[in-house]
Formats: structure tokens, C-alpha cells, sequence
């Protein structure tokens, strides 16, 4: 079975500044999906950005950019030029690419990491 | 779009009462799943259907029931509610097809509390 383990229960930032947000994985498979998902206060999840493990580019959506490092099996998401509104819950996730079939296609999620924005 | 929803936002039970929370997706989508969020911890799967008719366990199962009779609909069912089921409960839905892999879209959630 696959684990995601974020240690960090809680980090802060200085608005503007970068934050790095840790995530490790277990699994034994070679082909899977790695995601970060941001919960704000009104709980809605929402998919910051995605990964596909076969590809060794790292991936970028605007201000938010990953450092996958498959064979230490780390996933970390940087946020660059913090903002007020970045404050939220952030859930890294894995998924398996073996099949798309039945329990395969769940997500599995790690924990969270608080992130708090100063003003 | 109105994407997933689920209803009702919030609700408060009594142990040993039942309620079925309900959700809806307007997008066509095959899979839909059911997630719980307890505090300070990541989402756990519950149920999850590939299709209208077919479901199957996920992760914590105990104590839920779900059916699929439509495409849009997958409601969860809860018997014999116990304070371990407080909890926020999700519903999401993806589109699966041969060769790609969708996103899993959430709904807003629905916090239960179980007295």
C-alpha cells in the first residue's frame, strides 16, 4: 500500500518570500500521479498542481512549482511571492497510474501542512 | 456547471440516528467517491463507484452505504450514527477514460457531527 507522510504539521511565511511545503511518498510502484491540494477555511479542495512520476521535468503553474525527486521519493511544493490568500491547508497525494480501474483511481492523501501568511 | 454538490452543509445527530447525505454532479462524470476528513488528518476513502450500478469499499467502509443508480447521483448512508463518524465528509468525481487520467473534482463538503 502507498503512504504520504508530510512532517511538518505547520509553516509560516512572510508575505512575498518563498515557502517550501515537504512531502514524502512510499510506493512500490514506478508509474503514479503526485498532486498538492489546497483547503482554504471554507474547506473547498482545490488541485494546485500535478505531477506524472514517468515525466522528469518538474511541473509549474504560475507561482507554485514542485521539486519531485522520484528516487528519494520527495515531493515538495515551492510557493514563490507568498500572498495574503495563499494562507490555507495543503495536502500532497498520490495516485497510481497502474490502472484506472476501481481502487486505483483514489487519491491518497498525507496529513496537511498549516501554512500561515504574515502580513 | 454546477460541478459537485453536496447537501446538507452542516447537520447534527444523535447516536443511533440514520441520514443518507447527498451528492450530485453535473459534469458526466463515470467515477465518483466519498472521502471523510477527520480533524488534522488527510481524506480517507470511504466508498467509490466506476459507474452507475457498480459500487465498492474504500479504505473505512465500516458503519456507510452508498448506491448508484444514476450517473449523477452517489449518496452515502449512514446507520446507527456513532460519535467516531464526526467527521466532514466529501464527495468527488472524476471522468476516467482508456489512456488518461482526470482530475477529481470536490464538492464543499458537509461537516457531521455525531452527540
Amino acid at each position: 500500500a502507498q503512504t504520504v507522510t508530510q512532517s511538518q504539521p505547520e509553516m509560516s511565511v512572510q508575505e512575498a518570500e518563498t515557502v517550501t511545503l515537504s512531502c514524502t511518498y512510499d510506493t512500490s510502484e514506478s508509474d503514479y500521479y503526485l498532486f498538492w491540494y489546497k483547503q482554504p477555511p471554507s474547506r473547498q479542495m482545490i488541485l494546485v498542481i500535478r505531477q506524472e512520476a514517468y515525466k522528469q521535468q518538474n511541473a509549474t503553474e504560475n507561482r507554485f512549482s514542485v521539486n519531485f525527486q522520484k528516487a528519494a521519493k520527495s515531493f515538495s511544493l515551492k510557493i514563490s511571492d507568498s500572498q495574503l490568500g495563499d494562507a490555507a491547508m495543503y495536502f500532497c497525494a498520490y495516485r497510481s497510474a497502474r490502472s484506472y480501474t476501481g481502487a486505483n483511481s483514489k487519491l491518497t492523501f498525507g496529513k496537511g501542512i498549516t501554512l500561515s501568511v504574515r502580513p | 456547471n454546477a460541478g459537485v454538490t453536496q447537501t446538507p452543509k452542516f447537520r447534527i445527530l444523535k447516536i443511533g440516528q440514520s441520514m443518507t447525505l447527498q451528492c450530485a454532479q453535473d459534469m458526466n462524470h463515470n467515477y465518483m467517491y466519498w472521502y471523510r476528513q477527520d480533524p488534522g488528518m488527510g481524506l480517507k476513502l470511504i466508498y467509490y463507484s466506476v459507474g452507475a450500478g457498480i459500487t465498492d469499499k474504500g479504505e473505512v467502509p465500516n458503519g456507510y452505504n452508498v448506491s448508484r443508480s444514476t450517473t449523477e447521483d452517489f449518496p452515502l448512508r449512514l446507520e446507527l450514527a456513532a460519535p467516531s463518524q464526526t467527521s466532514v465528509y466529501f464527495c468527488a468525481s472524476s471522468l476516467h477514460t482508456s489512456g488518461k487520467v482526470h482530475e477529481q473534482y470536490f464538492g464543499p463538503g458537509t461537516r457531521l457531527t455525531v452527540t
